[in-house]
């Protein structure tokens, strides 16, 4: 069974840091990760999507990471900022129609 | 422009009321769920629809209903049988297809007053 697990679960930094958010998953099998981010009280926004058979996705000053045979992938944060501070998620989409979801890092950037 | 929506934004139910949430996506996308989070927690699946007329229990689907008679639409009751429906639910979509991502609408928060 799929587990998805992201360390720490909560962060503070001060601004300008560059910063990086783990996510680990059990079952290399996987279809692709997903970032998403969110801020209180509100929904989901999609940061980043990376493909099975991608290393790696850059949008801005966020890149993340994917390597499937450790399990693992990395949400890189360059030079933070307080407008940075959100939960931040990760998904694994494990079938057509599945997707199994970490717990979240809060981040807070600390100006 | 493509999304998905979900209202009303907030909403109060009465103990022993039955409230729906709507969402609605026009992204054409065959798949769409429902989660509930709580205060400092992950998301959990309530449930999902991979097509029209069909759906399946997720996680914590007691105390919850759900109908997909259109591809567009994929409402979600709160029964009164829910006992503890204070949260906030958050609807989502995907395509079938094996490389695309989900998308998520607003949020709706429930509160019991």
């Amino acid at each position: 069974k799929q587990e998805v697990t992201q360390i720490p679960a909560a962060l503070s930094v001060p601004e300008g840091e560059n910063l990086v958010l783990n996510c680990s998953f059990t079952d290399s099998a996987i279809y692709n990760l997903q970032w998403f981010r969110q801020d209180p009280g509100k929904g989901l926004t999609s940061l980043l999507l990376i493909q099975s058979s991608q290393r790696e996705q850059t949008s801005g000053r966020l890149n993340a990471s994917l390597d499937k045979s450790s399990g693992r992938s990395t949400l890189y944060i360059a030079a933070s900022q307080p407008g940075d501070s959100a939960t931040y998620l990760c998904a694994v989409k494990a079938s057509n129609y599945q997707l199994i979801w970490g717990a979240g890092t809060k981040l807070i950037i600390k100006p | 422009d493509g999304g998905i929506t979900q209202s009303p934004k907030y909403l109060f139910r009465k103990e022993g009321q039955n409230v729906t949430l709507s969402c609605e996506q026009n992204l054409n996308h065959d798949a769409m769920y429902w989660y509930r989070q709580d205060p400092g927690q992950g998301l959990r699946l309530i449930y999902y629809s991979q097509i029209v007329n069909d759906f399946q229990k997720g996680d914590i689907a007691e105390g919850y209903s759900v109908s997909r008679e259109k591809k567009e639409s994929f409402p979600l009751t709160v029964t009164s049988a829910q006992k503890n429906p204070t949260a906030f639910y958050l609807c989502a979509s995907i395509s079938g297809r094996m490389n695309t991502e989900a998308f998520f609408g607003q949020g709706t928060r429930l509160t019991v007053v």
